[in-house]
């Protein structure tokens, strides 16, 4: 167990609808990360936050999009969802920049 | 940019045998090298990392792996596999600076482990 929770474990909705992941950090990580896991793109960075305030963005869609809030805890926000975008979503925290420690995953399949 | 490879898509190995997975890297500056581990329906488990010192890095569940900056590779590595090691292994780079940390991922190597 690496102490970063994520909520839910599967999620399964339509085209065109709007979902929210949440993940909360380890204790005491201000860094929390998120990546999409997918067959064709494989591990892709989405987008970093560090004590509130995004510091790094990667391939994330404009149809994405994430916050961090005061007592830590991220959430992902995607709106529009379209086939593709049918994934396991990580989240993982870290101290500064030491290594990041990984959630169990949301598993979101879009019909 | 900061990248990484894994040649191999599937690694095969008898339990007992020593395994290997191969990753290579292309970093600008000093690599920043992690491996990691996903079983089915799992999230990634840290392994090891490697920052700075010595070259062979020791890590979890007898795993090590060794970091050669001519060949700029860092493989994974064990004396004696087991079943139960059989997973997707993943190697990753930080790429960093100016405040932002995330980690580029290889594609994944899949490691199965016959009895």
């Amino acid at each position: 167990d690496s102490g970063v929770t994520q909520t839910p474990k599967h999620l399964i909705t339509a085209t065109g609808q709007r979902v929210t992941l949440r993940c909360s950090p380890r204790s005491g990580d201000l860094s929390v990360y998120w990546y999409q896991q997918s067959l064709d793109q494989g591990l892709q960075f989405l987008i970093q936050y560090y004590n509130g305030e995004e510091r790094a963005k990667g391939n994330i869609l404009e149809r994405f999009s994430a916050q961090q809030f005061p007592d830590l805890h991220s959430e992902l926000n995607l709106s529009s969802l379209e086939l593709g975008d049918s994934a396991l979503y990580f989240c993982a925290s870290s101290v500064l920049n030491n290594e990041q420690f990984f959630g169990p995953g949301t598993r979101l399949t879009v019909l | 940019a900061q990248s990484v490879a894994q040649p191999e898509d599937q690694v095969n190995v008898a339990e007992g045998n020593p395994l290997t997975v191969k990753c290579t890297y292309s970093v600008s500056g000093n690599p920043y090298l992690f491996w990691y581990v996903q079983y089915p329906n799992r999230g990634l488990q840290f392994l090891l990392k490697y920052i700075t010192g010595d070259n062979l890095v020791k890590g979890s569940y007898g795993f090590e792996a060794e970091f050669n900056k001519s060949q700029t590779s860092f493989h994974l590595k064990k004396p004696s596999a087991l079943v139960s090691d059989s997973a997707l292994y993943f190697c990753a780079v930080r790429d960093y600076g100016g405040g932002y940390n995330k980690l580029i991922f290889g594609a994944g190597t899949r490691l199965a482990v016959h009895p």
